[in-house]
């Protein structure tokens, strides 16, 4: 039961350009959301996170927006650096669940210059 | 550098072996959490300890087998080891108390890479 879903494996970008990271859920229970950056043989680095409260977090070139009804979010960068270039995990956790995340199976984003 | 220290860094060993990962969480971190990531697989979540005490489990195979020291550091022991435990496995750890509002970030060790052959 994936309850944390990433559908685009992959997705190629031009450097300068927005690169939009999807992600979908179904556990309606879901009430905090984090994206994390990985690189390869590294463990996954916490990038911005947003709550149910809350539709939209931006943090500098990082904007994660959050669509409960539909129960999907996205990251938005913007303008996409080489640097960005990685693997992105979606993660979601639940209320009195001890801090435990569910996580997406990543979407590979490459930005080419 | 996240704070969380992992060991070893790789591990190479056979099947029917044992292995014992070890994790050192961030200054002031209580929980600890173990995470496998397999070849094409997303992070899966094993199990979480809170302050020593077992918190949640998740895929973990009767197989593998963790615990949390007094002194916060957590080991996570595989045995009867086959070629499909081959992975990364990461340890993560955060404030987070038993009863955590939502809002807790935890934040990944490198990993510790097992390949059994």
């Amino acid at each position: 039961d994936q309850q944390v879903k990433q559908n685009s494996p992959s997705l190629s970008v031009q450097e300068g350009r927005i690169s939009i990271l999807n992600c979908d859920y179904t556990n309606s229970m879901f009430d905090y959301f984090l994206w994390y950056k990985k690189y390869p043989a590294e463990g996954p680095t916490f990038l911005i996170s947003i709550s149910s409260i809350k539709d939209k977090n931006e943090d500098g070139r990082f904007t994660v927006f959050l669509n409960k009804s539909a129960k999907h979010l996205s990251l938005h960068i913007v303008p996409s650096q080489p640097g960005d270039s990685a693997v992105y995990f979606c993660a979601a956790s639940a209320r009195n669940q001890g801090g435990k995340l569910i996580f997406g199976q990543g979407t590979e984003l490459s930005v080419k210059p | 550098d996240s704070g969380v220290t992992q060991t070893p860094k790789h591990l190479i060993t056979a099947t029917g072996q044992r292995v014992t990962l070890r994790c050192s969480p961030r200054s002031g971190d209580l929980s600890v959490y173990w995470y496998q990531q397999s070849l094409d697989q997303g992070l899966q979540f094993l199990i979480h300890y809170y302050n020593g005490e077992e918190r949640a489990k998740g895929n973990i195979l009767e197989r593998f087998s963790a615990q949390q020291f007094p002194d916060l550091h957590s080991e996570l022991n595989l045995s009867s080891l086959e070629l499909g435990d081959s992975a990364l496995y990461f340890c993560a750890s955060s404030v987070a108390t038993v009863s955590v509002p939502s809002g807790n970030t935890i934040y990944f060790g490198e990993g510790s890479w097992l390949t059994v052959v």
